[in-house]
């Protein structure tokens, strides 16, 4: 089946560092577009990144990502954490291919220290 | 601007009881609408999406059923609880086009079965 995978449960980096959260994937959907989601706590997940588009950097409030389809892969990345970045991260696919689905990885929170 | 309300905002429930959550959207005609289920430190499931009014598809079945009664209108709901129903239960909606599919979430309802 579709699977999202997000290999760190919990990250720990420092302010001012930068930070990588990594997210691979597994699908048979042949149109598909990847997000970052991002859900800090007691809230509802909010969008922070979309891309469809292979090899095509996408960025927003500092962070970025690049879709490699040749490596299956999505990360994440920022050039130095803040603190308010400390939030639970999420990778998802949805298909494009009219069926509505959307798979989610596991997660991966960050914790940004002083 | 679009708003997406759900309720209640939290409910405490006997085993064996029926439920019934709600959300609703505003300021958007015809969206796409979904249920997610989020176990306590666990990942979004998708559990239901719906792209009109009085049809909705089941993604995964977890003795839940879900309905559109009206176009800005989701339901959620089962006729007997389980233990393993608790959790945070968030409604999405996304454009009614295949390529703005960025779900927004609602502010989710948290369940908590005893």
């Amino acid at each position: 089946g579709d699977s999202v995978t997000q290999t760190e449960g919990l990250v720990t980096v420092t302010e001012g560092l930068p930070v990588k959260l990594n997210c691979t994937y597994q699908t048979t959907y042949l149109t598909i577009a990847f997000f970052w989601y991002v859900q800090y706590l007691n809230e509802a997940p909010q969008v922070l990144l979309k891309s469809s588009t292979d090899n095509k950097r996408t960025e927003h409030q500092g962070f970025h990502a690049t879709l490699h389809k040749s490596s299956s892969s999505f990360h994440l990345q920022k050039s130095s954490a803040q603190l308010s970045d400390s939030a639970l991260y999420y990778c998802a696919l949805s298909d494009r291919t009219g069926n509505y689905k959307y798979v989610f990885g596991a997660g991966t929170r960050l914790k940004v220290i002083a | 601007a679009q708003t997406i309300h759900q309720w209640p905002v939290a409910e405490i429930k006997a085993v064996g009881s029926p439920l019934s959550l709600g959300c609703t959207i505003k300021g958007k005609s015809s969206p796409n609408l979904y249920w997610y289920w989020q176990a306590t430190g666990g990942t979004l499931q998708q559990l239901f999406y719906s792209i009109t009014v009085g049809q909705v598809e089941s993604v995964v079945q977890l003795n839940l059923s879900a309905s559109r009664p009206k176009d800005d209108q989701f339901i959620l709901s089962t006729e007997k609880l389980l233990l393993s129903h608790s959790g945070f239960y968030l409604c999405a909606w996304s454009p009614d086009w295949s390529n703005q599919d960025t779900q927004y979430f609602g502010p989710g309802t948290r369940l908590l079965v005893l």
